[in-house]
């Protein structure tokens, strides 16, 4: 499965936008960036996900490079309970289960 | 909005015991899977089950594991003799269809704990 490189660990003030990047440079024509996040002690929650184009939801965005090789995820008010850990993930599209690499801990400071 | 359920949250057990760990999906999702996180690691794909049969599974599914869903409602994970090494966060997981597009609802996990 294709690989995606995040960096290990991320700060952010409350309140703030938190642009969380994702690299992705052996991406497939079919592969959709999936972006979930792991609260601590929780199970691994859907965040968003695309394909091409950028994404908007209640969440959060996702902007994608026009190369698909990178991605960010933009939190546009960084809240406490975002605090958590975030996984890029590259998906199949003819796929099943997830590979999760390692992601990115992000710190929320009040 | 509908979840999916684990049961139970913690379980320990003894070396060499059995342990049957429990999920509810989402009542109209057709793939399940299971999903492994050792204390610290990354979390790690056990294995898939659709229409009543295994679609895809890990190296680490070996012959002490097996899934079923023994009614509509249940999938379970059974590990048949424990070692110390699964400790770890269960997870399941289900979706309604399994395209690439397509995202995981996960439960809040079983902690196993053995001893």
């Amino acid at each position: 499965d294709a690989k995606t490189t995040q960096p290990n660990s991320m700060e952010s003030n409350e309140e703030e936008p938190v642009h969380l990047p994702c690299n992705h440079s052996t991406i497939s024509g079919t592969d959709y960036i999936h972006w979930y996040r792991q609260l601590p002690s929780q199970g691994p929650e859907y965040v968003i996900h695309g394909l091409t184009s950028n994404v908007n939801n209640r969440m959060a965005s996702l902007a994608i490079a026009e190369d698909r090789k990178s991605s960010t995820l933009i939190l546009h008010r960084a809240t406490l309970r975002d605090a958590a850990v975030y996984y890029c993930i590259l998906r199949r599209g003819t796929g099943n289960q997830f590979y999760f690499g390692t992601g990115t801990s992000l710190t929320v400071i009040p | 909005e509908p979840e999916v359920t684990q049961t139970p949250s913690h379980q320990v057990t003894q070396m060499g015991q059995e342990v049957i760990l429990r999920c509810v999906p989402i009542s109209n999702h057709l793939y399940f899977y299971w999903y492994r996180q050792i204390l610290g690691q990354k979390v790690e794909f056990l294995v898939s089950f659709y229409n009543n049969e295994i679609s895809e599974k890990s190296e680490i599914f070996d012959d002490q594991f097996s899934v079923e869903r023994p009614d509509g409602s249940n999938f379970t994970l059974k590990i048949r003799s424990t070692k110390l090494e699964d400790s770890a966060m269960y997870f399941c997981a289900s979706t309604f269809r399994a395209g690439g597009g397509d995202e995981q609802y996960f439960g809040p996990g079983t902690r196993l704990t053995v001893t």
